[in-house]
C-alpha cells in the first residue's frame, strides 16, 4: 500500500526565511504525488503535483517541489515566507483507486 | 462553477442518532470519496466510488454508509453516531485517472454528544 510520511508536525518560520516541509512516501509503483494546502476553516487546495515529468515541480504562490526517487522524497520548499503562507499543508500519494495523505504539518509565519 | 458542495456545514448530534451528510459534484467526475480529518491523523479515506453503482470501503469505514445512485451525489450517511465520529468531513472528487487532482468540498462540521 501507498503511504507519506510528514517530518514534523509543527514548522516556524521568520518572515523572509526559507521554507522547508518534509514529505517521505512508500510505493511499490511509480507514484503521483501532491502537496495541498488547507487555510483554517476551509477545504483542500492543490498547491502542486507530481506526475513523472520533471522532477521539480513549480506550483502556486511560490511554492516548489523535488521528487527524489533515490531518497524517496518529495519535499516542499518556498525561498521566502509570506505572512499568508501559514496554514496546514497536508503531502498525498494517489493509487489505483484513491490518495492517502500525511497527518500535515502546520506552518507558523513570525514577524 | 460550484465544484464540490457539502451540506451541512456544521452539525450537531445525539449519540444514537441517524443523519446523512450530502455530496453533489458539476464537474462530471467519475471518482467521488468522503474522508475525515481529525488533528494528527491528517484525512483518513472512509469510503470512496470510481462511478455510478460502485462503492468501496476505504481506510476507517466502520459505521458509514454510502451509496452512488448517479454520478453527481455520493451521500455519507451515519446510522447511529457516536462521539468517536466527532470529526470534520470532506467530500472530494476527481477524474479516474490515478494521478489527476482532487477536488475538496469545504468541509462538513459534526460534533457528537
Amino acid at each position: 500500500a501507498q503511504s507519506v510520511t510528514q517530518l514534523g508536525s509543527h514548522v516556524s518560520v521568520s518572515e523572509g526565511a526559507l521554507v522547508l516541509l518534509r514529505c517521505n512516501y512508500s510505493s511499490s509503483v511509480p507514484p503521483y504525488l501532491f502537496w495541498y494546502v488547507q487555510y483554517p476553516n476551509q477545504g483542500l487546495q492543490l498547491l502542486l503535483k507530481y506526475t513523472s515529468a520533471a522532477t521539480l515541480v513549480k506550483g502556486i504562490n511560490g511554492f516548489e517541489a523535488e521528487f527524489k526517487k533515490s531518497e524517496t522524497s518529495f519535499h516542499l520548499t518556498k525561498p521566502s515566507a509570506h505572512m499568508s503562507d501559514a496554514a496546514e499543508y497536508f503531502c498525498a500519494v494517489s493509487g489505483d483507486n484513491d490518495m492517502r495523505f500525511g497527518a500535515g504539518t502546520r506552518l507558523t509565519v513570525k514577524p | 462553477n460550484a465544484g464540490v458542495t457539502q451540506t451541512p456545514k456544521f452539525q450537531v448530534l445525539k449519540t444514537g442518532q441517524s443523519m446523512t451528510l450530502q455530496c453533489a459534484q458539476d464537474m462530471n467526475h467519475e471518482y467521488m470519496s468522503w474522508y475525515r480529518q481529525d488533528p494528527g491523523m491528517g484525512l483518513r479515506l472512509i469510503h470512496y466510488s470510481v462511478g455510478a453503482g460502485i462503492t468501496d470501503q476505504g481506510e476507517v469505514p466502520n459505521g458509514y454508509n454510502v451509496s452512488r445512485s448517479t454520478t453527481e451525489d455520493f451521500p455519507l450517511r451515519l446510522l447511529s453516531a457516536a462521539p468517536s465520529q466527532t470529526s470534520v468531513y470532506f467530500c472530494a472528487s476527481s477524474p479516474t485517472d490515478s494521478g489527476n487532482t482532487i477536488y475538496f468540498g469545504e468541509g462538513s462540521w459534526l460534533t457528537v454528544v
